[in-house]
């Protein structure tokens, strides 16, 4: 069964930093990646996909299939980026559609 | 304008009372989902619909059931809550494309069974 972990509950960078929240997951085959991120008082909502290699909002993220992670990034954080990060799996020919990280609670201090 | 919606946001109950959390979605989406989620932890599917009359059980164990008889409504019911009930619950729809389609979700039903 695919798995998704996330080791970062919380992680707090300074305003102008560099970010990266990790994400591993544990799948043998070749499984779509996601990052969900939920602002305050916001609903969830897609950030990114690893399909369409975009840049949303300054961030990136890569699979490695070697690590089989698909760390999220971005080179300057801004006090707006502050929410909650997912990432998610999804098995080719799930009928189950994502399975959801824990989740890693971003704060960027002024 | 097209959405998902969720009804109750919040919703406190004694033990034992039956219970529907409502979803409505008017993008036209085939696929619905119920996740729940406690503080701190990870999203739990526990029921997903590919349309009209179909419904299927998630990988988390739940007393809730569901019924989709029409495309856009996806009602969730406990028939007698639990205080092991308290969570929050989440509706999301997603086009019935071929391959991985972006969920869209709801703002979620926080219910506490007291």
């Amino acid at each position: 069964a695919q798995r998704v972990t996330q080791p970062e509950k919380l992680l707090s960078v300074f305003k102008g930093a560099p970010v990266e929240l990790k994400c591993n997951y544990s799948y043998s085959g070749s499984p779509e990646l996601f990052w969900y991120v939920q602002y305050s008082r916001q609903r969830l909502q897609l950030l990114l996909r690893h399909i369409s290699r975009e840049s949303i909002k300054g961030f990136t993220a890569d699979l490695n299939k070697g690590e089989t992670s698909f760390h999220l990034k971005k080179p300057f954080a801004q006090e707006e980026d502050s929410a909650m990060y997912y990432c998610a799996l999804s098995a080719p020919g799930s009928a189950r559609q994502l399975t959801f990280g824990s989740g890693t609670q971003l704060t960027v201090l002024p | 304008e097209a959405d998902i919606y969720q009804t109750p946001r919040y919703l406190v109950i004694g033990t034992g009372k039956k219970i529907t959390l409502e979803c409505s979605q008017t993008m036209g989406h085939d696929k619905m989902y119920w996740y729940q989620q406690d503080p701190g932890m990870e999203l739990h599917l526990i029921h997903y619909s590919y349309g009209v009359n179909s419904t299927e059980k998630g990988d988390l164990s739940s007393e809730s059931t569901v019924s989709r008889i029409r495309t856009e409504h996806f009602p969730l019911t406990l028939e007698s809550a639990r205080p092991s009930h308290t969570s929050q619950y989440l509706c999301a729809s997603s086009d019935a494309g071929t391959g991985v389609s972006p969920l869209h979700f709801g703002n979620g039903t926080r219910l506490t069974v007291t």
